[in-house]
């Protein structure tokens, strides 16, 4: 299996309630991102943490880490129809000089329906 | 306005006819990287540039080359496409590599080129 791995593959909620996403990784990181995409869009950047921290919170998001279990959690409190869209965790390791710097791996994505 | 621009957005080729997909940033970025987006496998990594004349290879090199002879512009060139490269290809940058919360990775528009 890949590095990154989101799960559920798709979460159909509605509006109102909150949406949590996972993501289970394999390899040692030094920070995990997570994206949001609209269909067919860009990805946009919502929130990096590092390895040595826990939780991380931006407006209405809640990140969580793991490291000893390898796993990230995304959570969206209150979720808006306009929150739907691909969610993706990204694992970085940033080693200067070598041939992984700036790498991103990404997972294949949640796919989180807000009904009205 | 800062952003990453790719052209064209749209592409419908045949197998063999030799094509670019441009990708310009106008951030000062040092960090440029291309990616492609296929059902199932999430983002995988072809090629990144830490800086001007200066690539490498991601997950999937094969099939596609690129050079980095400015700094704002990082182009994605398929010498021979193949119905295998049928694919979405988001071209990216960022100050150093995206790997802090003040260094995030900025996403172009994507590319869908068909290969027949």
């Amino acid at each position: 299996s890949q590095q990154g791995e989101e799960d559920p593959q798709a979460l159909s909620i509605q509006e109102g309630e909150n949406a949590t996403m996972n993501c289970s990784y394999k390899t040692s990181i030094n920070n995990l991102q997570w994206y949001r995409q609209n269909s067919g869009r860009g990805l946009v950047h919502l929130i990096l943490i590092r390895s040595n921290e826990r939780e991380k919170h931006s407006g209405r998001l809640r990140v969580t880490l793991d490291t000893s279990k390898k796993s990230s959690s995304l959570l969206i409190t209150a979720s808006r129809a306009a929150d739907t869209a691909s969610y993706f965790c990204a694992t970085g390791k940033a080693n200067a000089g070598g041939t992984s710097y700036g790498k991103l791996t990404f997972g294949q994505g949640t796919i989180l329906t807000v009904h009205p | 306005e800062a952003q990453v621009t790719q052209n064209p957005r749209y592409l419908i080729t045949v197998t063999g006819k030799k094509l670019t997909v441009t990708c310009s940033q106008n951030m000062n970025h040092e960090y440029m990287s291309w990616y492609r987006q296929d059902p199932g496998l999430g983002l995988r990594q072809i090629y990144y540039s830490m800086n001007v004349e200066v690539t490498d290879k991601g997950d999937v090199p094969e099939g596609y080359k690129v050079s980095r002879k400015e700094k704002r512009n990082f182009p994605l060139i398929l010498e021979s496409p193949s119905p295998n490269q049928t694919s979405l290809y988001f071209c990216a940058s960022s100050l150093w590599g995206g790997q802090t919360s003040t260094d995030t990775q900025y996403f172009g528009p994507g590319t869908r080129l068909t290969v027949l």
